[in-house]
């Protein structure tokens, strides 16, 4: 079955705790990107990546790593967590094909204490 | 830049009504655009999108979207809503020169009523 999959669906942590959240596609899609969804504000872009070592800021990248060593994987680093991060975050992928539709994991809710 | 409103952050509807949930965009050159939907605790689903061609756009679920080139609009409807049809559904734009990053709307609620 096509999917991508975010790993862990929910997790609380603390203020400075250094934490990653996994996704995994098995699509063989070059691109992927990640989003934090907050209420009133909808989907806003972290970081994405194009292919294999090539990543790039999305909109609001600020606390925020990400790393592309396989094409299959890509996850979201948060190097020391602020509760201003506690959000609903989702890995997307798509083919890197103009106009293609994208494919979202089922989201990892953080909450940042 | 490209950019997406959704004006509306809620839609209610009976059981059995039409519904349309509106979508309007800004993007340089020719649009790529598309209809997502979230269900409770799980990701966007992707339903339907428009590149080129019909400007009727038919998708999962029984959903269509009718694209308007000069209302830059793209509206979500169905003919006969369905209570689980109850979600909160996405418009997002692309730019048909070649970027993948597309832009979402900050979506609407659709709560349709028995």
């Amino acid at each position: 079955e096509a999917q991508v999959t975010q790993n862990p669906r929910y997790l609380i942590t603390v203020t400075g705790k250094k934490l990653t959240v996994t996704c995994s596609q098995n699509m063989n899609h070059e691109y992927m990107s990640w989003y934090r969804q907050d209420p009133g504000l909808g989907l806003r872009q972290i970081y994405y990546s194009m292919n294999v070592e090539v990543t790039d800021k999305g909109d609001v990248p600020e606390g925020y790593k990400v790393s592309r060593k396989e094409k299959r994987n890509f996850p979201l680093i948060l190097e020391s967590p602020s509760p201003n991060q506690t959000s609903l975050y989702f890995c997307a992928s798509s083919l890197r094909l103009s106009g293609t539709e994208a494919f979202f994991g089922q989201g990892t809710r953080l909450t940042v204490v | 830049a490209q950019s997406v409103a959704q004006p509306e952050d809620q839609v209610n509807v009976a059981e059995g009504n039409p519904l349309t949930v509106k979508c309007t965009y800004s993007v340089s050159g020719n649009p790529y655009l598309f209809w997502y939907v979230q269900y409770p605790n799980r990701g966007l689903q992707f339903l339907l999108k428009y590149i080129t061609g019909d400007n009727l756009v038919k998708g999962s679920y029984g959903f269509e979207a009718e694209f308007n080139k000069s209302q830059t609009s793209f509206h979500l409807k169905k003919p006969s809503a369905l209570v689980s049809d109850s979600a909160l559904y996405f418009c997002a734009v692309l730019p048909s020169g070649g970027s993948y990053i597309p832009t979402f709307g900050r979506g609407t609620s659709l709560i349709v009523h028995p």
